[in-house]
């Protein structure tokens, strides 16, 4: 498996525009994630799904954000209209959950840049 | 959730044992206690997992007391590839335990130095 795959790796857009995230996970997992990192606040949770339905989306900071998961193989974060404080790295990830145990592979993210 | 503690920062040389600790006093009878590593530009990428006594791989050693209320990271002889930020997560990750939500704490800087 090529692992959790995102694009772009790289996107600039200027302030009010929309941007789309992709992600397609790895195949056979159950539970994805979006997490935006910055130097100020870390690492954060955006939301995540299961079996394709979001479980918890109190992480998304805005209504200016949106995520869906279509089916098992993709999912997408929206940011309508962008501003020059969303500019960080979007992590998608990708887990099994289904026992105790679980290990959640991410992928190479995507630079935000907003101007 | 259980909410995790871990240094900041630690520095070590190459060729040294490191040992990172992370604290969890209200940890859960299910929870598992994970660690990730993640290098700059790079998403976390996970090193271990375990829910008690010790666990080891050909990364890393992770000992767990008896009362699950910390946990340490051992890292053997670290080089300069080992300089990343560590991350200590608790949590059930099952469906329908609410720790699903793989939340990430401030991590712990290892700066390896020659």
């Amino acid at each position: 498996d090529a692992g959790v795959i995102q694009s772009p790796r790289h996107e600039v857009t200027e302030m009010g525009q929309e941007v789309t995230l992709r992600c397609k996970p790895i195949s056979g997992h159950n539970s994805l994630f979006w997490y935006r990192q910055t130097m100020m606040r870390g690492l954060e949770l955006l939301i995540y799904f299961n079996n394709n339905v979001p479980i918890d989306d109190s992480g998304m900071p805005e209504d200016r954000f949106s995520a869906k998961m279509p089916n098992a193989s993709f999912s997408t974060l929206k940011i309508q209209p962008s501003e020059p404080r969303d500019s960080a790295v979007y992590f998608c990830a990708s887990s099994w959950t289904g026992t105790g145990k679980s290990e959640a592979f991410f992928g190479q993210g995507t630079r935000l840049t907003v101007v | 959730l259980a909410k995790t503690t871990q240094p900041i920062s630690m520095d070590s040389y190459e060729g040294q044992e490191v040992n990172i600790t992370c604290s969890h006093n209200n940890i859960a009878t299910n929870d598992y206690i994970t660690w990730y590593q993640q290098f700059p530009s790079q998403g976390p990428r996970f090193i271990i997992q375990g829910y008690k006594t010790k666990v080891t791989n050909e990364v890393a050693s992770l000992f767990i007391p008896a009362d699950r209320k910390s946990s340490t990271l051992s890292l053997p002889r670290v080089s300069l590839s080992d300089t990343a930020v560590y991350y200590c997560l608790v949590g059930d990750m099952r469906v329908t335990g609410g720790g699903n939500k793989l939340t990430f704490g401030t991590g712990t800087q290892l700066k390896v130095e020659l």
